[in-house]
């Protein structure tokens, strides 16, 4: 079976904080992808990759960064957490190329700034 | 910009009785996923429709895709409790993203 692990299910940050959010995926999926859920609102991208060192913008990257050194890994960065940063992050993996690009995503990690 | 409806965004009804969900989107997509949300979990794929005029069972869950009319069905029949859940609709606009509705957040009551 697909997994992907998010490190963190439940965070509490402060105003200002770095926050790292990190993500693992053991499928050799070459795309993996940043998204926040709120209520009302859906899933929204934040950011994804097709490979190493490679990112693209979703539709919302302001205030986000990525890092993505290893294929498995995929990494989001708050350099500077607001409140408005609140919300539960899902990281998604899919397989590039011939197939299906279904979406596997991990438990979700849910952040709290105070 | 694709937009994704899903029509209603809550349902609640009761256990055995047939209902539909529809998703409405509006550039040209040709496939189209959908998935399952329990509350407090994360997101489990249930069909991808890959071409117009797919259809794919699971239980009592059946999609169907019609990409002319740019619409997505998730027809439940005889439901069951179980089925409580938020369903997202996700067409594929390629250059793998993936767009995803407000999701139908549906109760089942005994």
């Amino acid at each position: 079976d697909v997994k992907v692990t998010q490190s963190s299910r439940y965070l509490v940050k402060r105003t200002g904080e770095k926050v790292f959010l990190e993500c693992v995926q053991d499928m050799d999926h070459e795309n993996m992808f940043w998204y926040r859920q709120d209520p009302g609102l859906g899933l929204r991208l934040i950011y994804f990759s097709y490979d190493v060192k490679m990112k693209e913008k979703g539709d919302i990257p302001e205030g986000y960064s990525v890092s993505r050194e290893k294929k498995e890994r995929f990494s989001l960065i708050l350099e500077s957490a607001s409140t408005n940063q609140t919300s539960m992050y899902l990281c998604a993996s899919s397989f590039l190329g011939i197939g299906d690009g279904e979406l596997f995503f991990g438990e979700g990690s849910r952040l709290t700034v105070l | 910009e694709l937009k994704v409806e899903q029509n209603p965004l809550f349902l609640s009804m009761q256990e055995g009785k047939n209902y539909t969900i529809y998703c409405n989107y509006s550039t040209t997509s040709d496939r189209l996923y959908w998935y399952r949300q329990d509350p407090g979990k994360s997101l489990e794929s249930l069909f991808v429709l890959l071409s117009n005029g797919a259809v794919k069972q699971e239980g009592r869950l059946m999609a169907s895709l019609d990409t002319k009319a740019r619409l997505s069905t998730l027809h439940i029949t005889a439901a069951v409790h179980d089925l409580s859940a938020t369903y997202f609709c996700v067409p594929d606009v390629g250059a793998q993203k993936l767009v995803f509705g407000q999701g139908t957040r549906l109760t089942i009551n005994p």
